[in-house]
């Protein structure tokens, strides 16, 4: 059974830079494409962007500017850089297996709170 | 963008009704539409992928129609557990847009 997690801070300071690492157990992050995907408080789900397995990436282009994911195969983990983050920048960030296609696994999420 | 929109943005239903939810693209996005349920707290969860292909373990009260721009998820006879928010997701292109959801509480 897949699993994934995500870790980092639970608050970031206004025009920081936002890191969250997902850690994928129970299969390879090798043959797939891994996504991440937040939802502020009370509102929609909103897709940030995926990576494949040998690292082509797809950016939504309304944060591509300040967005980046990265993977690395050795830990079987991918991870997420947002740049210059601001309080609309507030959600619950979720990791998830899948990109230009249905999202199968889930992580449980993680909040994260930009404030100073 | 596509823009995706759902109706209705809420209803009230009780155990073993019929429940039906619709979603529509404003282009035609083929049969590239995903469904999920989500839990208070809780991530999503894949129902139906490809507009009528039911994800593994998924009960069968849950079913998906539709290609182009309109689809429809149902639940043939509503089960407690089943009280959720319910999200389509579009994968035809970049960005892959989801939408508003619908919440389905007890009438």
């Amino acid at each position: 059974q897949v699993q994934l997690q995500e870790s980092g801070p639970g608050l970031v300071k206004p025009s920081e830079t936002l890191s969250l690492t997902c850690t994928v157990s129970g299969g390879s992050i090798s043959g797939q494409y891994w996504s991440w995907i937040r939802q502020p408080p009370g509102k929609e789900l909103e897709y940030i962007g995926y990576i494949f397995h040998s690292g082509s990436t797809d950016y939504n282009p309304s944060l591509q500017s300040r967005v980046n994911i990265s993977v690395d195969k050795a830990k079987n983990q991918f991870s997420l850089k947002l740049s210059s983050v601001s309080a609309v920048d507030t959600a619950v960030y979720y990791c998830a297996r899948g990109g230009h296609g249905p999202l199968d696994y889930w992580g449980q999420g993680t909040l994260v709170t930009v404030s100073s | 963008d596509i823009q995706m929109t759902q109706s209705p943005s809420s209803l009230s239903a009780s155990v073993g009704d019929r429940v039906t939810i619709t979603c529509r693209a404003s282009q035609s996005i083929v049969d590239y539409l995903n469904w999920y349920q989500q839990k208070p707290g809780k991530a999503p969860k894949l129902l139906i992928f490809a507009a009528s292909s039911l994800q593994s373990g998924v009960p069968s009260r849950f079913s998906g129609s539709g290609s182009g721009t309109d689809f429809t998820l149902t639940i043939s006879s509503l089960q407690p557990e089943d009280f959720a928010t319910y999200s389509c997701q579009q994968t035809y292109s970049s960005p892959f847009t989801f939408g508003p959801g619908t919440k389905v509480d007890f009438k």
